[in-house]
This record gives structure tokens, sequence and C-alpha cells, in this order.
């Protein structure tokens, strides 16, 4: 089975332009998180769907920060402008909804902001 | 807010020697615990939860982590390690009635021969 997909793999782009991560979550899975990793901060969530409307986006750090989710089997995140600060490793993960239950991640956008 | 802190940023080990990393947790709520593994350039893999019963877990690749309540920890264990378990692993603990996990800030475990 296809796990959680992310696109695209690695981005590099220069400060101010718009940035779109995409999110496959694995089929059948009700709930979808956004994950950010750093160096300095360890991974944050940033935001979580459930059904595909967002419950949580207490983590996301500021308006230039958006996250989406039209349908069951997508999602995107959003960064405009982007800023050098942002250069992150971005994580999507999913499950099925419930306590306890295994979150499988992707395997990451690799963020440069120049 | 539960909180995750994980002693140690890097445990370096030598092949066959065994290992403990170190986790523990704030939380005044039934919790469920979970150890991930990251490989270079990849997502973060489940290794091994606790949701009830027995506090012994067994999880994958050989892996072992034991919960205490007590103590507050969840310390995850391997007898016998190889180059290949050279990895980051993240302890991690659900946010009580939202399925969201809060992730420590890891550790490296340096495997060299």
């Amino acid at each position: 089975d296809a796990g959680v997909i992310q696109s695209p793999r690695h981005e590099v782009t220069e400060m101010g332009q718009e940035v779109t991560l995409r999110c496959k979550p694995i089929s059948g899975h009700n709930s979808l998180f956004w994950y950010r990793q750093t160096m300095m901060r360890g991974l944050e969530l940033l935001i979580y769907f459930n059904n595909n409307v967002p419950i949580d986006d207490s983590g996301m750090p500021e308006d230039r920060f958006s996250a989406k989710m039209p349908n069951a089997s997508f999602s995107t995140l959003k960064i405009q402008p982007s800023e050098p600060r942002d250069s992150a490793v971005y994580f999507c993960a999913s499950s099925f909804a419930g306590p306890g239950n295994t979150i499988y991640f992707g395997e990451g956008s690799w963020l440069t902001v120049v | 807010a539960q909180s995750v802190t994980q002693l140690d940023s890097q445990v370096p080990v030598f092949e066959e020697a065994p290992v403990e990393l170190r986790c523990n947790y704030s939380s005044s709520v039934s919790v469920y615990l979970f150890w991930y593994v990251q490989y270079p350039n990849q997502g973060l893999q489940l290794l091994l939860k606790y949701l009830s019963g027995s506090t012994l877990v067994k999880g994958i690749n050989g892996f072992e982590a034991e919960f205490n309540k007590s103590q507050t920890s969840f310390h995850l264990r391997k007898p016998s390690v190889h180059i290949s378990d050279t990895a980051e692993y993240f302890c991690a603990v659900e946010d009580s009635g939202y399925s969201t996990l809060t992730f420590g800030k890891g550790t490296m475990l340096l495997v060299s021969p």
C-alpha cells in the first residue's frame, strides 16, 4: 500500500516567493497532520485536520502560513511570502482518528529559503 | 500541555553493545506513549507504542520499552545494537482527547564498529 505521499521532496526558493507543499494521505485515513522539523525546535505540530476540517491550528507560526484540505485525499501547506527562517523539513502525516492509533509520516519536504 | 524530555541528544555506542535511550513525560492523566525512528533523509517510522496492559512493550527491530508510571518514564532499550540502528529516535506522548503527538527533541544513536 502507498504511504503518505508528499511533494516536492526538495525545494529551494528565494525569500519572498510563495511555497506550496502538497500531501496525499493514506487512503481511508481521516486525520491529517502537518509537522515542521528544525534543529532548534525539533518536531512541531503546525495543524491538525479531522474529516477535512481544521481542528487545531495553534501551531501555525503566523499569517504567512495557511493550510487547506479540500478533500479526503489532498492537503496543501502554503507559505506566502517565504522567509529564510522557514527553512525546515515539513512532514505530512495521517491516521485513523482515535486514541492510540498510529500516525504514519511521509518522507518530508525539505524547504530551503535563501 | 504535555511535554516530553529526552535526556540525551546523542548516544554513541559500539556495535553489539546494549543501549538505553531515556524518555520522561509530564502528565497528570493516563497517556499513550510512542517511540519513532527516523533514518537519515527519511520520515518517521513507528517502533512501538504503549496503550495499556503490560508495561513492557516489544517493537520492531528488537527494540523494547518499559512504561513506568511512578517515574513518568518510557525508556527504550535494545540488548545488542547493529550499525543499521544508527538513526534518530523520538519519544512522543499523545495529547489527551486530540489524537495528536507531542514529540521530544530526539536522541541520535550512533553505532560504530
